[in-house]
C-alpha cells in the first residue's frame, strides 16, 4: 500500500519561498504510469489543486499559481517537492500531497500546515 | 477560468437519499470525481469517472452525470456520511483541474 507524507517547515516569512517535500513508500514514483500532485486547503475553505509531475519531470500546474509554482522529482531520495515563491498570507493552507492518474488521485498523505507570517 | 460549481450545503435525515450536484460546461467531456473529507482528515475519493466505486467504497455511494451536471447520490445517508464533498473535474483541454467549492452534507 502506497504511503506518502509531506515534510517542511511549518512557518515561512512573507516573500519567501515554501518549501515541501513528499516522501513516498509502498512505491517508486519513477514507476510508469502516476502523476504525483499537490493540492492545498485554505483554513476552512475548500482544496485548490496545484499541479502535478509525471515521468519523473513534466510538469503541469494551476495557471493561477503558474509563475510561482514548481514541482519536481527526486527518483534517488523516492521524494517529488513543492516550491512556492513569493508567498503571502493568502498562502496560508494545508498542503497534501498525492498520488493518482492524470484525472484523480487516490492516495493522499495527511497533509502538512504552512503559515506565512513574519 | 474554469469552474464547476457545487451547493454550500445538503442536509438530510438518516435513511433518506443524499444528493449532491456538480456543475460546469465541461462536464460532457470530461469525468467528475467526487471526494468525501472528513473534519481533520485528508480527502477520500468515493467516486471516479463519474459513476465507478472505488474498492471500500460502500455501495450506497453512486454518482451519475449528464449534460453539464454530475451527482453524488449517497442513499440511505449514515450519521457517519456527514461531512464535505468535493467535485472535481477539468475544462475542456483536460489541463486546468478544478475543485468544486465543496458541499457540507449534514445528515440529522
Amino acid at each position: 500500500q502506497v504511503q506518502l507524507q509531506e515534510s517542511g517547515p511549518g512557518l515561512v516569512k512573507p516573500s519567501e519561498t515554501l518549501s515541501l517535500s513528499c516522501t513516498v513508500s509502498g512505491g517508486s514514483i519513477s514507476s510508469g504510469g502516476y502523476y504525483w500532485s499537490w493540492i492545498r486547503q485554505h483554513p476552512g475553505k475548500g482544496l485548490e489543486w496545484i499541479g502535478y509531475i509525471y515521468n519523473s519531470g513534466t510538469a503541469y500546474y494551476n495557471p493561477s499559481l503558474k509563475s510561482r509554482v514548481t514541482i519536481s522529482a527526486d527518483t534517488s531520495k523516492n521524494q517529488f517537492s513543492l516550491k512556492l515563491s513569493s508567498v503571502t498570507a493568502a498562502d496560508t493552507a494545508v498542503y497534501y500531497c498525492a498520488r493518482g492518474d492524470e484525472d484523480s488521485s487516490d492516495h493522499w498523505g495527511q497533509g502538512t500546515l504552512v503559515t506565512v507570517s513574519s | 477560468s474554469y469552474e464547476v460549481t457545487q451547493p454550500p450545503s445538503v442536509s438530510v435525515s438518516p435513511g433518506q437519499t443524499a444528493r449532491i450536484t456538480c456543475s460546469g460546461d465541461a462536464l460532457p467531456k470530461k469525468y467528475a470525481y467526487w471526494y468525501q473529507q472528513k473534519s481533520g482528515q485528508a480527502p477520500v475519493m468515493v467516486i471516479f469517472e463519474d459513476s465507478k466505486r472505488p474498492s471500500g467504497i460502500p455501495e450506497r455511494f453512486s454518482g451519475s452525470s449528464s449534460g453539464t451536471m454530475a451527482t453524488l447520490i449517497i442513499s440511505g445517508a449514515q450519521v457517519d456520511d456527514e461531512a464535505d464533498y468535493y467535485c472535481f473535474s477539468a475544462d475542456s483541454s483536460g489541463n486546468h483541474k478544478v475543485f468544486g467549492g465543496g458541499t457540507k452534507l449534514t445528515v440529522l
